[in-house]
Protein backbone atom coordinates (compact mmCIF):
# COMPACT_ATOMS: atom_id res chain seq x y z
CA UNK A 1 0.00 0.00 0.00
CA UNK A 2 1.42 3.64 -1.19
CA UNK A 3 0.53 5.57 1.84
CA UNK A 4 1.71 8.96 0.31
CA UNK A 5 2.23 9.09 -3.54
CA UNK A 6 3.49 12.37 -5.20
CA UNK A 7 3.83 13.29 -8.84
CA UNK A 8 7.97 12.41 -9.70
CA UNK A 9 7.45 15.31 -12.03
CA UNK A 10 10.36 16.47 -13.28
CA UNK A 11 8.20 19.99 -12.99
CA UNK A 12 9.93 22.84 -15.42
CA UNK A 13 8.33 26.32 -14.79
CA UNK A 14 9.95 29.45 -15.72
CA UNK A 15 11.59 32.06 -12.41
CA UNK A 16 9.06 33.82 -11.25
CA UNK A 17 6.16 31.32 -11.75
CA UNK A 18 3.75 30.06 -9.18
CA UNK A 19 4.51 26.47 -8.37
CA UNK A 20 2.14 23.84 -6.96
CA UNK A 21 3.31 20.70 -5.49
CA UNK A 22 0.48 18.14 -4.12
CA UNK A 23 0.95 14.86 -2.47
CA UNK A 24 -1.78 12.57 -1.40
CA UNK A 25 -2.09 10.03 1.07
CA UNK A 26 -4.38 7.21 2.08
CA UNK A 27 -3.86 6.84 6.18
CA UNK A 28 -6.30 8.32 7.95
CA UNK A 29 -4.44 8.29 11.15
CA UNK A 30 -1.63 10.92 9.42
CA UNK A 31 -1.82 14.30 11.77
CA UNK A 32 1.46 15.93 10.94
CA UNK A 33 2.49 16.76 7.75
CA UNK A 34 5.69 17.77 6.11
CA UNK A 35 7.47 19.36 3.11
CA UNK A 36 11.12 19.14 2.99
CA UNK A 37 13.24 19.92 0.31
CA UNK A 38 16.67 17.81 -0.99
CA UNK A 39 18.75 18.57 -3.00
CA UNK A 40 20.82 16.13 -4.99
CA UNK A 41 22.95 13.68 -2.59
CA UNK A 42 22.04 15.88 0.24
CA UNK A 43 20.05 15.62 3.22
CA UNK A 44 16.37 16.68 3.30
CA UNK A 45 15.85 20.26 4.54
CA UNK A 46 12.90 21.05 6.11
CA UNK A 47 10.58 23.56 4.90
CA UNK A 48 7.45 23.54 6.54
CA UNK A 49 5.09 21.40 8.82
CA UNK A 50 1.63 21.39 9.53
CA UNK A 51 -0.81 20.09 11.86
CA UNK A 52 -4.17 18.90 10.53
CA UNK A 53 -6.24 20.85 8.24
CA UNK A 54 -5.22 23.96 6.97
CA UNK A 55 -2.79 26.64 5.58
CA UNK A 56 0.72 28.10 6.38
CA UNK A 57 2.65 30.32 5.35
CA UNK A 58 6.10 31.36 5.01
CA UNK A 59 7.45 33.81 2.97
CA UNK A 60 7.12 32.74 -0.33
CA UNK A 61 6.11 29.18 0.91
CA UNK A 62 2.19 28.60 1.32
CA UNK A 63 1.26 24.52 2.93
CA UNK A 64 -2.22 23.29 2.81
CA UNK A 65 -3.75 20.53 3.78
CA UNK A 66 -7.13 18.72 3.31
CA UNK A 67 -7.53 16.23 5.39
CA UNK A 68 -11.10 15.41 4.08
CA UNK A 69 -10.13 14.85 0.62
CA UNK A 70 -6.45 13.84 2.11
CA UNK A 71 -4.69 16.35 0.07
CA UNK A 72 -1.12 18.09 0.97
CA UNK A 73 -0.10 20.86 -1.15
CA UNK A 74 2.88 23.34 -0.83
CA UNK A 75 2.98 26.30 -3.46
CA UNK A 76 5.91 28.53 -4.22
CA UNK A 77 5.25 32.00 -5.23
CA UNK A 78 7.75 33.82 -7.19
CA UNK A 79 10.03 30.53 -7.69
CA UNK A 80 13.80 31.53 -7.86
CA UNK A 81 16.27 29.12 -9.72
CA UNK A 82 17.98 28.37 -6.71
CA UNK A 83 14.25 26.27 -5.54
CA UNK A 84 15.31 23.36 -8.30
CA UNK A 85 15.34 20.67 -6.06
CA UNK A 86 13.04 17.44 -5.19
CA UNK A 87 10.20 18.32 -3.05
CA UNK A 88 9.10 15.63 -0.72
CA UNK A 89 5.96 15.30 1.18
CA UNK A 90 5.99 13.60 4.36
CA UNK A 91 3.33 12.53 7.14
CA UNK A 92 3.24 11.45 10.84
CA UNK A 93 0.72 10.19 12.89
CA UNK A 94 -0.38 11.72 16.41
CA UNK A 95 2.98 13.74 16.58
CA UNK A 96 5.90 14.98 14.53
CA UNK A 97 8.05 12.46 16.84
CA UNK A 98 6.57 9.20 15.09
CA UNK A 99 7.97 7.84 12.19
CA UNK A 100 7.84 9.52 9.12
CA UNK A 101 6.43 8.09 5.66
CA UNK A 102 7.47 10.12 2.37
CA UNK A 103 6.76 10.56 -0.96
CA UNK A 104 8.68 9.45 -3.30
CA UNK A 105 9.53 13.46 -4.40
CA UNK A 106 8.98 15.51 -7.14
CA UNK A 107 11.43 17.45 -8.93
CA UNK A 108 11.26 20.59 -9.82
CA UNK A 109 13.26 23.02 -12.06
CA UNK A 110 13.08 26.67 -12.61
CA UNK A 111 14.87 27.85 -15.73
CA UNK A 112 16.14 31.43 -16.10
CA UNK B 1 22.26 27.25 13.18
CA UNK B 2 22.77 23.74 14.91
CA UNK B 3 22.36 20.59 12.73
CA UNK B 4 22.70 17.02 12.55
CA UNK B 5 26.31 15.91 11.63
CA UNK B 6 27.24 12.32 10.40
CA UNK B 7 30.06 10.33 9.38
CA UNK B 8 31.94 9.02 7.51
CA UNK B 9 30.34 10.93 4.51
CA UNK B 10 31.00 8.03 2.48
CA UNK B 11 31.41 4.23 3.23
CA UNK B 12 32.42 1.45 0.94
CA UNK B 13 32.37 -2.13 2.35
CA UNK B 14 32.83 -5.76 1.63
CA UNK B 15 29.38 -7.64 1.77
CA UNK B 16 29.52 -9.72 5.25
CA UNK B 17 31.05 -7.00 7.27
CA UNK B 18 30.22 -5.19 9.78
CA UNK B 19 29.38 -1.30 9.60
CA UNK B 20 28.91 1.98 12.25
CA UNK B 21 27.67 4.92 10.79
CA UNK B 22 27.62 7.81 13.31
CA UNK B 23 25.79 11.11 13.71
CA UNK B 24 26.19 13.78 16.17
CA UNK B 25 22.13 14.98 16.69
CA UNK B 26 21.06 18.26 17.49
CA UNK B 27 22.71 19.06 21.17
CA UNK B 28 18.96 19.53 23.70
CA UNK B 29 16.69 16.89 20.97
CA UNK B 30 15.45 14.01 22.83
CA UNK B 31 14.57 11.98 19.85
CA UNK B 32 16.66 10.22 16.83
CA UNK B 33 15.78 8.58 14.42
CA UNK B 34 17.98 6.55 11.39
CA UNK B 35 16.27 6.51 7.50
CA UNK B 36 17.75 4.97 4.63
CA UNK B 37 16.96 6.30 0.62
CA UNK B 38 18.60 3.39 -1.77
CA UNK B 39 18.84 5.39 -4.73
CA UNK B 40 16.02 6.22 -7.02
CA UNK B 41 13.52 5.18 -4.09
CA UNK B 42 11.74 6.77 -1.48
CA UNK B 43 12.92 8.30 1.94
CA UNK B 44 12.06 5.21 4.41
CA UNK B 45 12.08 4.95 8.50
CA UNK B 46 14.34 2.54 9.81
CA UNK B 47 14.02 3.34 13.45
CA UNK B 48 13.52 5.91 16.33
CA UNK B 49 15.52 6.21 19.49
CA UNK B 50 14.21 8.15 22.94
CA UNK B 51 15.51 7.73 26.37
CA UNK B 52 18.24 5.18 25.73
CA UNK B 53 15.76 2.84 23.88
CA UNK B 54 13.83 2.07 20.64
CA UNK B 55 10.56 3.86 20.94
CA UNK B 56 9.66 2.43 16.95
CA UNK B 57 11.06 0.41 14.36
CA UNK B 58 10.10 -0.33 10.94
CA UNK B 59 10.13 -4.17 9.45
CA UNK B 60 13.69 -2.74 7.71
CA UNK B 61 15.11 -2.59 11.06
CA UNK B 62 15.43 -6.22 11.58
CA UNK B 63 18.43 -8.01 13.81
CA UNK B 64 21.10 -7.18 11.78
CA UNK B 65 20.21 -3.85 12.69
CA UNK B 66 21.30 -1.85 16.31
CA UNK B 67 21.43 1.97 17.39
CA UNK B 68 23.08 2.60 20.26
CA UNK B 69 23.91 6.36 22.18
CA UNK B 70 27.19 5.54 23.77
CA UNK B 71 27.82 8.45 24.92
CA UNK B 72 26.13 11.92 25.46
CA UNK B 73 26.68 13.64 22.10
CA UNK B 74 26.52 10.38 19.63
CA UNK B 75 23.96 7.97 18.06
CA UNK B 76 25.01 4.76 15.98
CA UNK B 77 23.40 2.61 13.40
CA UNK B 78 25.39 -1.02 13.07
CA UNK B 79 24.65 -3.20 10.32
CA UNK B 80 26.40 -6.40 11.53
CA UNK B 81 26.46 -8.25 8.47
CA UNK B 82 26.27 -6.07 5.32
CA UNK B 83 24.08 -7.14 2.19
CA UNK B 84 24.23 -5.69 -1.45
CA UNK B 85 20.98 -4.61 -0.69
CA UNK B 86 22.24 -2.65 2.76
CA UNK B 87 23.44 -0.09 -0.10
CA UNK B 88 21.56 3.82 0.23
CA UNK B 89 22.12 6.41 1.71
CA UNK B 90 21.57 6.36 5.45
CA UNK B 91 19.90 9.95 6.97
CA UNK B 92 20.22 10.82 10.80
CA UNK B 93 17.17 13.01 12.16
CA UNK B 94 16.87 14.31 15.56
CA UNK B 95 13.91 16.52 17.13
CA UNK B 96 13.02 18.30 20.48
CA UNK B 97 10.25 16.20 20.95
CA UNK B 98 9.05 18.56 22.83
CA UNK B 99 4.97 20.47 22.08
CA UNK B 100 5.09 22.13 19.19
CA UNK B 101 8.63 21.56 18.66
CA UNK B 102 8.51 17.98 17.04
CA UNK B 103 10.10 18.18 13.42
CA UNK B 104 12.85 16.62 12.71
CA UNK B 105 15.90 17.61 11.41
CA UNK B 106 17.82 15.77 8.76
CA UNK B 107 21.73 14.99 8.37
CA UNK B 108 23.67 15.17 5.38
CA UNK B 109 23.58 11.67 5.38
CA UNK B 110 25.80 8.75 4.94
CA UNK B 111 26.34 7.07 1.17
CA UNK B 112 27.19 3.31 2.15
CA UNK B 113 28.18 1.01 -0.77
CA UNK B 114 28.67 -2.70 -0.19
CA UNK B 115 30.72 -4.45 -2.96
Amino acid sequence: QKEVEQDPGPLSVPEGAIVSLNCTYSNSAFQYFMWYRQYSRKGPELLMYTYSSGNKEDGRFTAQVDKSSKYISLFIRDSQPSDSATYLCAASMDTGRRALTFGSGTRLQVQP
Amino acid sequence: EPEVTQTPSHQVTQMGQEVILRCVPISNHLYFYWYRQILGQKVEFLVSFYNNEISEKSEIFDDQFSVERPDGSNFTLKIRSTKLEDSAMYFCASTPGLAHQETQYFGPGTRLLVL
